[in-house]
């Protein structure tokens, strides 16, 4: 298996556009994560979804932010519109019938 | 609810040094505990992992053991390389609650030649 997969590596956009990060997580996990991490707030738990239902997103900072899971294999967070503040790296990461999770590689986000 | 508290960083030692991280722990059920590394530009990966009281989890010469009577899981490592130079992440999981993996804020290790 190649891992849990996330899209893009990293995306440069302008204040106020939508950004969309993509997540394909490991085949048979039924739980999927999103992290932001920054300097200042270390790992951040933004939502968290099992077999494909959103079960926690009381970390996600506002209504800017979403997060969808349409099926098994791909999960999406969307920040519209974006913000500066919004700069940090995006983790995505899963879990199986081990309670070991394995993370992607990382979105690095930065809006100007 | 159920949280992490970790040692502050940034810790640096020389080579071959004798290495301790903290790591304290609070949760109403059984947790799993686990320590992940995160090297430069990378994603976090398991380093090790203790499942119950007393267990202890080892790999690549590191090493901490649950201590549920101090509810502590501190990372250790005898003599230190440069190659260990990462961010370091305490982290529980309690299965019997939900699927939440509940992390520490991580504490950078620099390691000097």
């Amino acid at each position: 298996d190649a891992g849990v997969i996330q899209s893009p590596r990293h995306e440069v956009t302008e204040m106020g556009q939508e950004v969309t990060l993509r997540c394909k997580p490991i085949s048979g996990h039924n739980s999927l994560f999103w992290y932001r991490q920054t300097m200042m707030r270390g790992l951040e738990l933004l939502i968290y979804f099992n077999n494909n239902v959103p079960i926690d997103d009381s970390g996600m900072p506002e209504d800017r932010f979403s997060a969808k899971m349409p099926n098994a294999s791909f999960s999406t967070l969307k920040i519209q519109p974006s913000e500066p503040r919004d700069s940090a790296v995006y983790f995505c990461a899963t879990t199986g019938e081990s309670t070991e999770a394995f993370f992607g590689q990382g979105t690095r986000l930065t809006v100007v | 609810g159920n949280s992490v508290t970790q040692m502050e960083g940034p810790v640096t030692l020389s080579e071959e040094a004798f290495l301790t991280i903290n790591c304290t722990y609070t949760a109403t059920g059984y947790p799993s505990l686990f320590w992940y590394v995160q090297y430069p530009g990378e994603g976090l990966q398991l380093l090790l992992k203790a499942t119950k009281a007393d267990d202890k989890g080892s790999n690549k010469g590191f090493e901490a053991t649950y201590r549920k009577e101090t509810t502590s899981f501190h990372l250790e490592k005898g003599s230190v390389q440069v190659s260990d130079s990462a961010v370091y992440f305490c982290a529980l999981s309690d299965r019997g609650r939900d699927d939440k993996i509940i992390f520490g804020k991580g504490t950078r290790l620099h390691i000097l030649p």
